[in-house]
């Protein structure tokens, strides 16, 4: 079965240090990976995104991810944290199968920045 | 653009009590997802329609859970029993196709609390 693993439950920064959570998915073939985040109270919103070519994504607010596929992650990065990031961040990971598209989470990262 | 919209926003139940949940996707979007996402945990899958029929229901556990899509736009997802694991948020989403995955839009959820 496919899983999805998120390292870090909690991770506590304080401003401007940088970020990096990791991710890493068991599926061999075909995937396309995401970040989500949540902020307190709100919906699950897209961060970025990798389907294909360049292994280095760049999302909104200033995150970006490096899908590595020899090592099967896609570790989510931000160089200077902002307290208004603090929120939950979940890996997701999208394969084909039986023709239809399948979304799995990791079990999310929760990030407090301390101003 | 309108979101994926879900009521109610929160639920508080006794355990053996029915409820039920509703959500309108994104319009034009064919592709339906009702989560599960219990507290400390990521999102998991809990049915996937495709139009108004059922792509992957593996994890509904069918014995109490039922759901429905019909004319493939609004859903309604119940529980009937509910047991006092079923607490939870209950998120749906959508996205365009899941046979040429985008990325999936996310509602702001029903939290279910039973006692």
């Amino acid at each position: 079965a496919q899983s999805v693993s998120q390292h870090n439950h909690h991770v506590i920064l304080s401003e401007a240090a940088s970020l990096e959570l990791g991710c890493n998915y068991s599926y061999g073939g075909t995937v396309n990976l995401f970040w989500y985040v949540q902020y307190p109270g709100q919906h699950l919103q897209l961060l970025l995104k990798y389907f294909s070519g360049d292994p280095l994504v760049k999302g909104i607010k200033g995150f970006e991810a490096e899908f590595i596929k020899s090592k099967f992650s896609f570790n989510l990065r931000k160089p200077s944290v902002q307290w208004s990031d603090t929120a939950e961040y979940f890996c997701a990971v999208a394969r084909s199968g039986a023709g239809s598209y399948q979304l799995t989470f990791g079990k999310g990262t929760k990030l407090s920045v301390i101003p | 653009e309108a979101g994926v919209a879900q009521s109610p926003r929160y639920k508080i139940i006794e355990k053996r009590q029915s409820v039920a949940f509703w959500c309108n996707p994104i319009s034009g979007h064919a592709t339906l997802y009702w989560y599960q996402q219990i507290l400390g945990q990521g999102p998991k899958l809990l049915i996937q329609f495709q139009n108004n029929g059922v792509v992957d229901d593996s994890q509904l556990p069918k014995d109490r859970f039922s759901a429905e899509r019909l004319k493939g736009v609004d859903s309604t997802l119940k529980i009937q029993p509910a047991k006092l694991e079923d607490s939870a948020v209950y998120l749906c989403a959508s996205s365009l196709d899941d046979r040429i995955y985008t990325e999936a839009f996310f509602g702001q959820g029903t939290r279910l609390t039973v006692v």
